[in-house]
C-alpha cells in the first residue's frame, strides 16, 4: 500500500511559470511534511517543510498548502528557474513520542523547464 | 550546510559476498539512518539508529542486514550475503533529534551486486 502519492510523475514548465507538484497521504496520524530535492548523483536535501496545526507554508519562491481534511498537500514553485530542475519527493512522518522516526516518501516528481 | 559523508561512492561485489558500508554522519547528531533507493524512485526505509541501538526497521531490513557504530567512527551497513536484489544506492542519513527534525542525507552508495 502506498503510504505517500505524488503527481505529476513528471512536470514541464516555461521558466517564469509557477509549477504545482500534489502529494496525498493515507495515515491520518503523520504530523510533519517535508518536501526534499534531489539532483542527479546527489542525496535528497530539505527544500521546506510543514506541520499539520498549519494550511500554508512559505519561503521565498517555493509554498506549501497543506488540506488536513483531505489528507492532500501541494508545492507551489513559483517563477520557475532553471536550477529548479530537479526530483521533488514529497515525506510524511510523525512528531515526537507519537510514532516512529521513519520518513515515508512518495515516489517523486521530476520537474524540468522547457529550455 | 552539515554533510554526510558516505564511503564509496560505487561498489561492485559478487553475489554471496560480503559488504560494508560506511557513513560519517553530521557531528553532535544522535539519530542515523540508512535509506535504499531503486533506479531513481521512491527512498525506501531500512533502519533508525539510536544511543548504539537499532530502533526501528522495515521489512527490507532482512537477516542478511546489519548496522554499527562503534564509538567515534563510521555508521556501517553491512550486508552478508549480498543478494542481486540488494543492488540500489544506498543513502545514510542523520539528524540531530527525532522525529519532525531535518534529516541530512549524503550522496549514497551505489552498489551493484553480479
Amino acid at each position: 500500500q502506498q503510504q505517500v502519492r505524488q503527481s505529476p510523475q513528471s512536470l514541464t514548465v516555461w521558466e517564469g511559470e509557477t509549477a504545482i507538484l500534489n502529494c496525498s497521504y493515507e495515515n491520518s496520524a503523520f504530523d510533519y511534511f517535508p518536501w526534499y530535492q534531489q539532483f542527479p548523483g546527489e542525496g535528497p536535501a530539505l527544500l521546506i517543510s510543514i506541520l499539520s496545526v498549519s494550511d500554508k507554508k512559505e519561503d521565498g519562491r517555493f509554498t506549501i498548502f497543506f488540506n488536513k481534511r483531505e489528507k492532500k498537500l501541494s508545492l507551489h514553485i513559483a517563477d520557475s528557474q532553471p536550477g529548479d530542475s530537479a526530483t521533488y519527493f514529497c515525506a510524511a512522518s510523525f512528531l515526537p513520542g507519537t510514532g516512529s522516526n521513519r520518513l515515508t516518501f512518495g515516489k517523486g516528481t521530476k520537474f524540468s523547464l522547457i529550455p | 550546510g552539515p554533510k554526510v559523508l558516505q564511503i564509496p561512492s560505487h561498489q561492485i561485489i559478487d553475489m554471496g559476498q560480503m559488504v560494508t558500508l560506511n557513513c560519517d554522519p553530521v557531528s553532535n547528531h544522535l539519530y542515523f539512518y540508512w535509506y535504499k533507493q531503486i533506479l531513481g524512485q521512491q527512498m525506501e526505509f531500512l533502519v533508525n539508529f539510536y544511543n548504539g541501538k537499532v530502533m526501528e526497521k522495515s521489512k527490507l531490513f532482512k537477516d542478511q542486514f546489519s548496522v554499527e557504530r562503534p564509538d567515534g567512527s563510521y555508521f556501517t551497513l553491512k550486508i552478508q550475503p549480498t543478494a542481486l536484489e540488494d543492488s540500489a544506492v544506498y543513502f545514510c542519513a542523520s539528524s540531530p533529534s527525532g522525529a519532525g527534525t531535518e534529516v541530512f542525507f549524503g550522496k549514497g552508495t551505489r552498489l551493484t551486486v553480479v
